[in-house]
Formats: structure tokens, sequence, C-alpha cells
């Protein structure tokens, strides 16, 4: 079974308009983090947002914010006000375990383009 | 300061050479991991080291890949006698020790196996 699966291979919004990007994991440990990740077409990675499965409250980190639904198993990617520059992939991930390998496990990716 | 440096940033080799990538992570970052990324497809994990422990090379997809990092600091990534299937972007990326440290990615080495 897939770890992190990323349902929308393409996703299109309007600038200025808020935009939300799925994002569904599977594991059986307890204790794991959920990352969002930024590819521009440059390729570097940037990262954007963390949330920990222990952790009350959603991420939020200014426009980002994460709608994380525990028993749904999803972490949702939500952009506020679109910008032009918010064009790039997008890569969900996730870390399982306190210990051991602490390597990220990568969606497939969604490509969002920002319209003006 | 400085960021995760990668060289090269290209390399393009023919089948059967082998080549070596260079990463240098952030400075005091005790955590480095190597990924491999295909042509528009997510990354995929090749192999992790914490400080002086024993790397993490479950990922690694076959015995032609190998990785030192020497000191605890610059990595080098190994692949031999190359194939096509190894053409892919490789990524470095460095974390602090402990607790949900993001990661902080190199700018990657294209690797193309003509």
């Amino acid at each position: 079974a897939q770890k992190i699966t990323q349902t929308q291979p393409g996703m299109f919004v309007q600038e200025k308009e808020a935009v939300t990007l799925d994002c569904t994991y599977d594991t059986s440990d307890p204790s794991y983090g959920l990352f969002w990740y930024k590819q521009p077409s440059s390729g570097e990675m940037i990262f954007l947002i963390y949330q920990g499965s222990y952790d009350q409250q959603n991420a939020t980190e200014g426009r980002y914010s994460l709608n994380f639904q525990k028993a749904r198993k999803s972490a949702n990617l939500v952009i506020s006000a679109s910008q032009l520059g918010d064009s790039a992939m997008y890569f969900c991930a996730m870390r399982e375990g306190q210990g051991g390998r602490r390597a990220l496990t990568f969606g497939s990716g969604t490509r969002l383009q920002v319209q003006p | 300061g400085a960021g995760v440096s990668q060289s090269p940033s290209n390399k393009v080799t023919e089948k059967g050479k082998d080549v070596e990538l260079r990463c240098d992570p952030i400075s005091g970052h005790t955590a480095l991991y190597w990924y491999r990324q295909s042509l528009g497809q997510g990354l995929e994990f090749l192999i992790y080291f914490q400080g002086n422990s024993a790397p993490d090379k479950s990922g690694l997809p076959s015995d032609r890949f190998s990785a030192e990092r020497t000191g605890g600091s610059v990595s080098t990534l190994t692949i031999q006698r190359t194939q096509q299937e190894d053409s892919a972007v490789y990524l470095c990326a460095s974390s602090q020790a402990g607790g949900d440290n993001e990661q902080f990615f190199g700018p990657g080495t294209r690797l193309t196996v003509l």
C-alpha cells in the first residue's frame, strides 16, 4: 500500500483564491510527522509546513495551513490567497516513528498552476 | 548562513562508467539523507546517516550504489557501472539531530546516463 497518496496530479486555481491540495497517509505507528514541500521549476525543495501526530491544533504558516484529520488519515494543504509564484509541484511527505530511520516518504506530488 | 550544497549540478556520463556525487550539509546538522527523483516523480529515499551510527542503506536500489560520510560532514554517493535507469536528480538533505526537524534540501545533481 502507498504510504502517501496524492490523488491530484494537477490543479488549477485563480489568483487570490484558496486551494486545497489533498494528501492521505497510511501508517500503523502512533508517532509520525507530516510535511509539505514546494518544488518550483528551478528544482529546489522548499519546506512549507509540518504537523506532528500528537499536535492538537492544525499547523499554520502564513498563507499555508494544514487540515489535519487524524481519524481519516488525511493532511491536506490549504493555500489561501493564491499568488502566481505559488505555481509549482507540491509534495506531501511523512516521517514515521520516534527513532530509527528518519527519512521521509514522499507522495507523487500535485502540480499547481495559478492563473491570473 | 550557507545551505546544503551539492556538486556537480549536472553530470552526463556514459553507460558503464562510475560517478561520484557530493553533498555538503549545513554546518552542525548531524543527519544527512540522499534521495532520488526520477522525471515527474516524487522523491525516493536512498540512504540516511545520523551521527556516528551505522547508516540506513535500506533504500539503495542495488549494490552498484554506495555512500559514505567522512568526518560526520561531507557525503559522497557513488554509482558504479551506471545504467540508463539511473538517470535522475539526486537530492541531498540535512537536518538537526532528533525531534521533528525539517530537512533542508540541496539543489540536487541532475545525472544523465547516455
